[in-house]
């Protein structure tokens, strides 16, 4: 499975765009891109994934590089209940996940 | 649905006892999956069932851990016998399609002392 590079922290202003990014140079041709997050003293929740096309749910886009090597999640208007630990993850359909250490976001009022 | 559900919430023991975390996945999903989070070491998968049969077991620590899915409804998770290292929250989630898209339970939080 491909490694994946995030930030350790960030922040966002309540009702601005969150966009958090994600590196994967390794990334191979059938691997796919999933986002979770994990609010504190919850289990993780799943957001969204795609392949190579920028993906929209009523949570967040996605939006991957034509390369292939980065990604972004985009919450459109950030609220407080957006603060959480987000995880890259990308591997192939029916492998494990490797969570990692994700990047840990601070929604400011 | 009521979504996944893990019990206790909460479990505080003594070394040596043995401890047993229940988890119901929800409803017509046949993948069910163990998971351990520690501060050093993140979440970890532990095992994973399909259909109620154990799939991959490999990341289960030692022989002190086992699982079991007696049926599409129900598993456990035991600790016999328990060790303070075995404090972490312990995950239980479902899914109807693998490892993608898999709904997870509120955590047991195991205290060994």
């Amino acid at each position: 499975d491909a490694k994946t590079t995030q930030p350790p922290s960030m922040d966002c202003a309540e009702g601005r765009a969150a966009n958090l990014p994600c590196n994967h140079s390794t990334i191979s041709g059938n691997e796919y891109v999933y986002w979770y997050r994990q609010i504190h003293s919850q289990g993780p929740q799943y957001i969204i994934h795609g392949l190579k096309n920028n993906e929209t749910n009523e949570m967040a886009s996605l939006i991957i590089t034509e390369d292939r090597k980065s990604s972004t999640l985009i919450l459109p208007h950030a609220t407080l209940r957006d603060t959480a630990v987000y995880y890259c993850i990308v591997t192939l359909p029916g492998n494990q996940f490797y969570f990692g250490t994700g990047t840990s976001l601070t929604v400011i009022p | 649905d009521a979504g996944v559900i893990q019990s206790p919430r909460h479990e505080v023991t003594e070394m040596g006892q043995e401890v047993t975390l229940r988890c119901k996945p929800i409803s017509g999903h046949d993948y069910l999956f163990w998971y351990r989070q520690t501060m050093m070491r993140g979440l970890e998968l532990l095992i994973y069932f399909n259909n109620n049969v154990p799939i991959d077991d490999s990341g289960m620590p030692e022989d002190r851990f086992s699982a079991k899915m007696p049926n599409a409804s129900f598993s456990t998770l035991k600790i016999q016998p328990s060790e303070p290292r075995d404090s972490a929250v312990y995950f239980c989630a479902s899914s109807s399609r693998g490892h993608e898209t898999q709904y997870f339970g509120p955590g047991t939080r195991l205290l060994v002392l």
